[in-house]
């Protein structure tokens, strides 16, 4: 069973850093490109930032570039994303989702605040 | 590209046919595919280009459409069904619909 379980959220103050970590379970991750994608309370979803099978491309929304980075460790089957210089904004729950564009399995999400 | 999903909010009653749409900016392409999200769960897959069904979902959901202009209809609507809806293109860049919440009359 495809296990996507995210961790590292919280409250934290503008212009500060955060990193949130999703580990994997019941798939061969490495064979899989993986991504983010936000919920602000009560919107919409939101892409954030893709991630290719091997680690060596990557793709931001506009809003997040030079700010966050995603990144992944195939050998311990986790996605990271490094977020910096949160604004309000950022103020979402995070979700890891499996695949880069059509995303098939999601994990339960973790909440970020940013505020002062 | 804009994707705008009406209505914002659908009550119908167990039993019935419901029809949720969904609406391109541009040519999507049948890069279309719908999400079911329960209230404090994650989004789950329903359907993906435009009308193909994701493994283990019920018969009753289906998709269609073309160009910019899409569907998705719950031929008997059960209990379980009450959700938010959110289409989702992944033809131009990657981009949600605002979502139609389902409601049971």
């Amino acid at each position: 069973e495809v296990q996507l379980v995210e961790s590292g959220g919280g409250l934290v103050q503008p212009g500060r850093s955060l990193k949130l970590s999703c580990a994997a379970s019941g798939f061969t991750f490495s064979d899989y490109a993986m991504a983010w994608v936000r919920q602000a309370p009560k919107k919409g979803l939101e892409w954030v930032a893709t991630i290719i099978y091997d680690g060596s491309s990557t793709y931001y929304r506009d809003s997040v570039k030079g700010r966050f980075t995603i990144s992944r460790d195939n050998a311990k089957s986790t996605l990271y994303l490094q977020m910096d210089s949160l604004r309000s904004e950022d103020t979402a729950t995070y979700y890891c989702a499996r695949r880069a564009t059509l995303f098939d399995y999601w994990g339960q999400g973790v909440m970020v605040t940013v505020s002062s | 590209i804009q994707l705008t999903q009406s209505p914002s909010l659908l009550s119908a009653s167990v039993g019935d046919r419901v029809t949720l749409s969904c609406k391109g900016s541009q040519n999507i392409n049948n890069y279309l595919a719908w999400y079911q999200q329960k209230l404090g769960e994650a989004p789950k897959l329903l359907i993906y280009n435009t009308n193909s069904l994701q493994t283990g979902i019920p018969s009753r959901f289906s998709g269609s459409g073309s160009g910019t202009d899409y569907t998705l209809t719950i031929s008997s609507l059960q209990p379980e069904d009450v959700a938010t809806y959110f289409c989702y293109q992944y033809n131009n860049g990657l981009t949600f619909g605002s979502g139609t919440k389902l409601e049971i009359k």
